[in-house]
């Protein structure tokens, strides 16, 4: 079993949609977690870290439920640009390794 | 500012050639990571180094993968007798510090093909 799983989409979505992924991680002794933003032929970026009690950056809001072990990301009022692969990352209990989910491609149309 | 940056940035290699891939981190940076990208798959983790100390290598599939950095700032990855399998894109990342929930910035990586 991967650590950490993704549904890769491809999500299509009219702009102004509002969008939700989610991402689970078989290590419930996981630490840290991130959502990357990975845009085509590029390197990896940091969108925002996933605290335990949620958090908003704008548009977008990430949730993580340890019960289940998920997180979520969520986007509002999408913009062409959010067109993008979107990452989840887990760190599991040392901060030495980082565990990427295969991504989420979004692709937001006008 | 500088970020980080890897040369080359594109690396054909004949099966069985050695190749050398070079990362230099964001100045000051005490981490620095290694990762493999497949196509349509995410980073999968490499190796691990805090300033010269290499913590962690479980991620190297092989022993013909082998990475360094000797002086703390730029590292290398090396792969000997390289296979196709090995083509991928190869990621490098750095943080300021050890420790949980240090952002990672990456470098713009080196895609190799192995013919």
């Amino acid at each position: 079993r991967k650590e950490v799983e993704q549904d890769p989409g491809p999500f299509n979505v009219p702009e102004g949609a509002t969008v939700a992924f989610n991402c689970t991680y078989s290590n419930s002794a996981s630490q840290s977690f991130f959502w990357y933003r990975q845009d085509c032929r590029k390197e990896p970026k940091l969108l925002m870290s996933v605290y335990s009690s949620g958090n908003e950056d704008g548009r977008f809001t990430a949730q993580l439920n340890r019960a289940s072990q998920y997180i979520s990301l969520l986007i509002r009022d999408s913009k062409l640009s959010d067109s993008a692969t979107y990452l989840c990352v887990v760190n599991p209990y040392n901060f030495n390794k980082f565990y990427f989910g295969s991504g989420t491609k979004l692709n937001v149309k006008p | 500012g500088a970020g980080v940056s890897q040369s080359p940035r594109y690396k054909v290699a004949k099966r069985g050639q050695d190749v050398a891939l070079r990362c230099d981190p964001i100045s000051g940076h005490v981490s620095l990571f290694w990762y493999q990208q497949a196509l349509g798959q995410g980073p999968e983790f490499l190796t691990y180094f805090q300033n010269e100390a290499q913590l962690d290598k479980s991620g190297l599939p092989s022993d013909r993968f082998f990475a360094e950095r000797p002086e703390g700032s730029v590292s290398t990855l090396k792969i000997q007798r390289t296979q196709q399998e090995d083509s991928a894109v190869y990621l490098c990342a750095s943080s300021l510090n050890r420790g949980v929930g240090n952002e990672q910035f990456f470098g713009p990586g080196t895609r190799l093909t192995v013919l």
